[in-house]
């Protein structure tokens, strides 16, 4: 399996700009986790999502974020309009029931200028 | 809620053995993981406790205290290249799949 895929790999955009980010899990993975890394806040919980349905979203910061997991194998994290205090990388991670290890992407370094 | 705590830093020389320890606060638990690291790439598993005890795998030891909310990761042998960050995770029973990080831990390795 080739692991979490995320993309863009990097992404700079203007404030104001909506951003969208890319995650497709592991196969046959049915939880599905947002995460957003900063220095200041560590790796913070967004959303997570099981058989694609939102579990809890308490960690999405406002309503300019949102996030869609249309069906098993792919999901959107969405920033619009986007704020330069958005700028942090991005995981996308996924695990399957039962399983005790979540297989993290290799993230999204977003920044907004 | 739920909340970890851990140290920011912690140095060690080659060879030696280092303890990351990791207390954690919430409404409901399922387990303890470990993580690590590498220069703001993935985070990649280390292990996973759910009952009280110490788990090992290779040079890599993990212990769970539920009474005492309390972890920690033992790192034996020390290489340079185990220098990285070491991120504490809980999972939260309640919510079922939740997975809550801790701030990390820079370990760095010193020859």
């Amino acid at each position: 399996d080739a692991g979490v895929i995320q993309s863009p790999r990097h992404e700079v955009t203007e404030m104001g700009q909506e951003v969208t980010l890319r995650c497709k899990p592991i196969s046959g993975h049915d939880y599905l986790f947002w995460y957003r890394q900063t220095m200041m806040r560590g790796l913070e919980l967004l959303i997570y999502f099981n058989n694609n349905v939102p579990i809890d979203d308490s960690g999405m910061p406002e309503d300019r974020f949102s996030a869609k997991m249309p069906n098993a194998s792919f999901s959107t994290l969405k920033i619009q309009p986007s704020e330069p205090r958005d700028s942090a990388v991005y995981f996308c991670a996924s695990r399957r029931t039962g399983g005790t290890e979540a297989f993290f992407g290799q993230g999204t370094r977003l920044t907004v200028v | 809620g739920q909340s970890l705590e851990q140290p920011s830093e912690v140095t060690a020389v080659e060879g030696a053995i280092v303890q990351i320890n990791c207390t954690y606060q919430t409404s409901g638990f399922y387990g303890l993981s470990w993580y690590q690291q590498h220069d703001g790439g993935a985070p990649t598993f280390l292990s996973y406790n759910a009952l009280d005890g110490l788990e090992e795998t290779g040079r890599f030891s993990s212990f769970l205290s539920r009474s005492d909310s309390y972890g920690y990761l033992l790192l034996q042998e020390l290489q340079m290249k185990d220098s990285a960050s070491y991120f504490c995770a809980v999972r939260d029973q309640n919510q079922g799949g939740k997975l809550i990080f801790g701030q990390g831990t820079e370990l760095s390795v010193k020859p």
